[in-house]
């Protein structure tokens, strides 16, 4: 099955730096990666993701990257503010499955 | 439109008693998810429903857990009886269709500890 590594585990950033965080995944066959945002006593929220057939997305402040010869892909973002502050988890979806694997989460401190 | 809903938010048990969560997903979402959440780690899927049949529970452990969607529409979640592993949240999704790159939309989840 799909194996997702996440880095880092805890990021902290002081307001308006920019913030990244890396994923690796292990089945060349997925093509889905969504991003999620958890914030304290809240679900997983859905906040960017890429296809496989894409190499880069934007969204505002945010922006994923996809490299898929060697089967990573980054978050990134730009001028982070208080409330950027939350756990943030990659995911990665083969096309044989319906469920999303997902890394382990990057706890992310945006200092004011 | 409303969210996914989950009841209760949180929960304390002592090992070995039972506990039921309770889900109800966003209207007209044919696809239920229950994932499991251990604190510091991603969500881990337990079993998903497309209407009222079961998909995927191959990481359901049925012997102190087990699910139903009864009607296509609310879900619970029942472990009977409880371990000190099972401390986690439990989180419910939907989802309008089962396959694709169809968006996942999860609720608050279930704050479940187990003394």
């Amino acid at each position: 099955g799909e194996n997702v590594e996440q880095h880092p585990s805890t990021l902290s950033v002081q307001e308006g730096d920019s913030a990244v965080i890396k994923c690796t995944y292990s089945d060349s066959a997925s093509n889905y990666f969504p991003w999620y945002k958890q914030e304290l006593g809240k679900g997983p929220q859905l906040i960017i993701d890429i296809r496989s057939n894409v190499g880069e997305k934007k969204d505002q402040r945010i922006a994923v990257t996809l490299n898929k010869t060697a089967k990573h892909f980054s978050l990134h973002i730009t001028e982070t503010q208080p409330e950027d502050s939350a756990v943030y988890f990659c995911a990665a979806k083969s096309g044989g499955s319906y469920i999303p694997t997902f890394g382990r989460g990057t706890s992310l401190i945006v200092h004011p | 439109e409303a969210g996914v809903a989950q009841s209760p938010r949180y929960k304390i048990i002592e090992k070995r008693q039972s506990v039921a969560f309770w889900c109800n997903p966003i209207s007209g979402h044919a696809t239920l998810y229950w994932y499991q959440q251990i604190l510091g780690q991603g969500p881990k899927l337990l079993i998903q429903f497309q209407n009222n049949g079961v998909v995927d529970d191959s990481q359901l452990p049925k012997d102190r857990f087990s699910a139903e969607r009864l009607k296509g529409v609310d879900s619970t979640l029942k472990i009977q009886p409880a371990k000190l592993e099972d401390s986690a949240v439990y989180l419910c999704a939907s989802s309008f269709t089962a396959g694709g790159l169809d968006t996942q939309y999860f609720g608050p989840g279930t704050r479940l500890t187990v003394l």
